[in-house]
């Protein structure tokens, strides 16, 4: 079981709440990620993380935003929340690039009505 | 455009028999390949990695292959348990940056039958 938690594991909220989805890994991992996943499609790439201070956006536009202020903290934050944005959101890290392995949380399904 | 095509799109076995999942991929220049397995409502866990170098890659009863001549990669999975019931995702990455890319498939759903 890799070491890498995400609370909640469940919210429901209203439309218009601002919400933060709480990341975290004691790996001392430097490259951490933002995964956003429909039932039965593929995951996507939101956000990743090179290490402190650096964010960048993914393959999937979203209107989330990011933060990366201490190595094993990687927060997402969404100002409104909007139906749309109902998904799971699954968080992960690895030691370096795509030959490492890349370790998931149990993931955030977030729903917005 | 770079793709993961996984067949099938799901499956029902029995308990004990065995099964194969299929993967076929278009990404180029080709890094890695996994296979993860996902149960529903947690996030997917390795079950094997393979370089362009290795064509067959074991993890207790679970047996993956490659063949990067023809992109096709595969998952077979024997004396299957209950416990096996969930999503089989092929990723595949590139090595085109230095951060590298994952490429998805949207999974297998294998259901096993008591």
């Amino acid at each position: 079981e890799a070491d890498i938690y995400q609370t909640p594991r469940y919210l429901v909220i209203g439309t218009g709440k601002k919400i933060t989805l709480e990341c975290s890994q004691t790996m001392g991992h430097d490259k951490m990620y933002w995964y956003q996943q429909d039932p039965g499609m593929e995951l996507h790439l939101i956000h990743y993380s090179y290490g402190v201070n650096s964010t960048e956006k993914g393959d999937l536009s979203s209107e989330s935003t990011v933060s990366r202020i201490r190595t094993e903290h990687f927060p997402l934050t969404l100002e409104s929340a909007r139906p749309s944005h109902t998904s799971q959101y699954l968080c992960a890290s690895s030691a370096g690039g795509v030959s490492y392995e890349q370790y998931f949380g149990p993931g955030t399904r977030l729903t917005v009505t | 455009k770079n793709q993961v095509e996984q067949s099938p799109q799901s499956l029902i076995i029995l308990e004990g028999k065995n099964c194969t999942l299929q993967c076929n991929y278009t990404v180029s220049p080709f890094s890695n390949l996994r296979w993860y397995k996902q149960d529903t409502g947690r996030g997917p866990v390795s079950l094997t990695i393979m370089t362009f170098s290795e064509n067959t890659k074991s993890n207790g009863r679970y047996t993956a292959t490659l063949d990067a001549d023809t992109k096709q990669s595969s998952l077979h999975i024997t004396a299957s348990q209950l416990s096996d019931s969930a999503s089989y995702i092929c990723v595949v990455s590139d090595r085109g940056s230095t951060l590298g890319r994952l490429y998805f498939g949207r999974g297998t759903q294998l259901t096993v039958w008591p």
